[in-house]
């Protein structure tokens, strides 16, 4: 049973560049969220979807945006980067229905950034 | 919003036990959870509290004050292995149906032998 995957490992951009980051969810889980960690901090939250739709958002601009495909896996956005947008990118996948007892998120190993 | 503190960082022994502080402050809380983080590596769940009291999970346990908006992890019996950044992070049902996690920003624990 695959956990869950990102790709690419590494990325290096320059700043003005654009990136896609992809996320496969675990096996059965339907919900895709994306938090933003730089280096010292905790993930912060970017945004959940859910049913290929975004459902709750961060507090971070219109440059971050994501998609949900009908197999549930997820892709993550970001136009005009910018040197602030370095960090690592992790994906977590849940799963919203099924009555878990407490929707526990599972990482996935992340994506690190680095802006030029 | 919600501020959620912890300290930076704590040093024990081998063998010790430690216990790393949380606390939080929402108006829609609906769980609070722990994870480890080792080093260039993701977030592992570690404990989940929804009502007060003490979870015990092995040499891993975890307290739940809802009314002080406080938790606490307690890590028995250290090994060097626990050498991780501890994750605080408390779900936030204010929005929607649907809560998303609020991490606080880690306590590094160093285990020295």
């Amino acid at each position: 049973d695959a956990g869950v995957t990102q790709s690419p490992t590494h990325l290096i951009k320059t700043r003005g560049q654009q990136v896609t980051l992809r996320c496969s969810p675990k096996s059965g889980h339907d919900t895709v969220s994306w938090y933003q960690q730089a280096l010292g901090q905790g993930p912060q939250f970017i945004f959940q979807y859910y049913e290929e739709e975004e459902r709750q958002r961060g507090n971070f601009p219109d440059r971050f945006s994501g998609h949900q495909y009908p197999n549930y896996s997820s892709e993550l956005n970001v136009n005009a980067l910018l040197l602030g947008d370095s960090a690592l990118y992790l994906c977590a996948s849940s799963l919203r229905s099924g009555g878990a007892r407490y929707n526990e998120q599972f990482f996935g190993p992340g994506t690190r950034l680095t802006v030029l | 919003g919600q501020n959620i503190d912890q300290p930076t960082e704590m040093t024990a022994t081998e063998g010790a036990i430690v216990q790393i502080n949380c606390t939080y402050q929402t108006s829609g809380f609906n769980g609070l959870f722990w994870y480890q983080q080792h080093a260039g590596e993701a977030p592992t769940f570690l404990s989940y509290n929804v009502l007060d009291g003490l979870e015990e999970k092995g040499r891993f346990s975890s307290f739940l004050s809802r009314s002080k908006g406080y938790s606490y992890l307690l890590l028995k019996e250290l090994q060097m292995k626990d050498s991780a950044s501890y994750l605080c992070a408390v779900r936030d049902m204010t929005t929607d149906s649907w809560g998303k996690l609020q991490f606080g920003a880690g306590t590094q624990v160093v285990v020295t032998p």
